[in-house]
């Protein structure tokens, strides 16, 4: 079955640094990738849909300078959380689509936390 | 935006059936999705339908009635290892999707 792998799976940051986190198709190509993120005993919320070769599109409330999204190639989208503070701690979920759109395959999850 | 409701907790005994309601309204729709996550891990795939109707997969069934945006997942002969969350997920005209809070589900002995 199609993998997404997401690296790294967890992070520790100082606050105001910035963090990469790297979101794979390995065995499809990925037209779209969606870029979720969860808080404890919460649902996951989308934060913004990344089309390859095009800029990613935010949901409502989620701040594009902060939360940079770059989807270079049909296997490869990244999110950079840009000057991260302890409130961007949280579960960051990728997922990913080959166009068939009959399933959105979800990576194993990055797990951010801001000191 | 998308409104989803489904049951927060729901509590079994081992080999026992649950079935976890959902009920949505949403921009357009293109399909329901049903995940399991357990915690600390990304959700796992368990079901799609876009068609009326039941689809029924081992132990998992899922129901679907677009025209009363209401969707069902019902789990048969419970073991512990489905204590989990259990989410409903439309999709909407843009294939976003779309997550409820989750039904917590556990399964006593």
């Amino acid at each position: 079955g199609a993998v997404v792998s997401q690296h790294p799976s967890w992070v520790i940051c100082k606050s105001g640094t910035s963090v990469k986190i790297e979101c794979r198709s390995l065995d499809f190509q990925a037209t779209t990738m969606f870029w979720y993120r969860q808080f404890p005993k919460q649902s996951l919320m989308l934060m913004a849909t990344s089309n390859e070769g095009s800029k990613a599109t935010y949901e409502q409330g989620v701040e594009k300078d902060k939360f940079l999204i770059n989807h270079a190639s049909l296997t490869l989208s990244t999110l950079t959380v840009t000057s991260a503070h302890p409130e961007d701690s949280s579960f960051y979920i990728c997922s990913a689509t080959d166009g068939s759109y009959n399933e959105q395959f979800f990576g194993p999850g990055t797990r951010l936390t801001v000191l | 935006g998308q409104n989803i409701d489904q049951p927060t907790e729901m509590t079994a005994t081992e080999g026992a059936i649950v079935q976890i309601n959902c009920t949505y309204q949403t921009s357009g729709f293109n399909g329901l999705f049903w995940y399991q996550q357990h915690a600390g891990e990304a959700p796992t795939f368990l079901s799609y339908n876009v068609l009326d109707g039941l689809e029924e997969k081992g132990r998992f069934s899922s129901f679907l009635s677009r025209s009363k945006g209401y969707s069902y997942l019902l789990l048969k002969e419970l073991q512990m290892k489905d204590s989990a969350s259990y989410l409903c997920a439309p999709w909407d005209n843009d294939y976003k999707l779309s997550f409820g809070a989750g039904t917590t589900v556990t399964v006593r002995a």
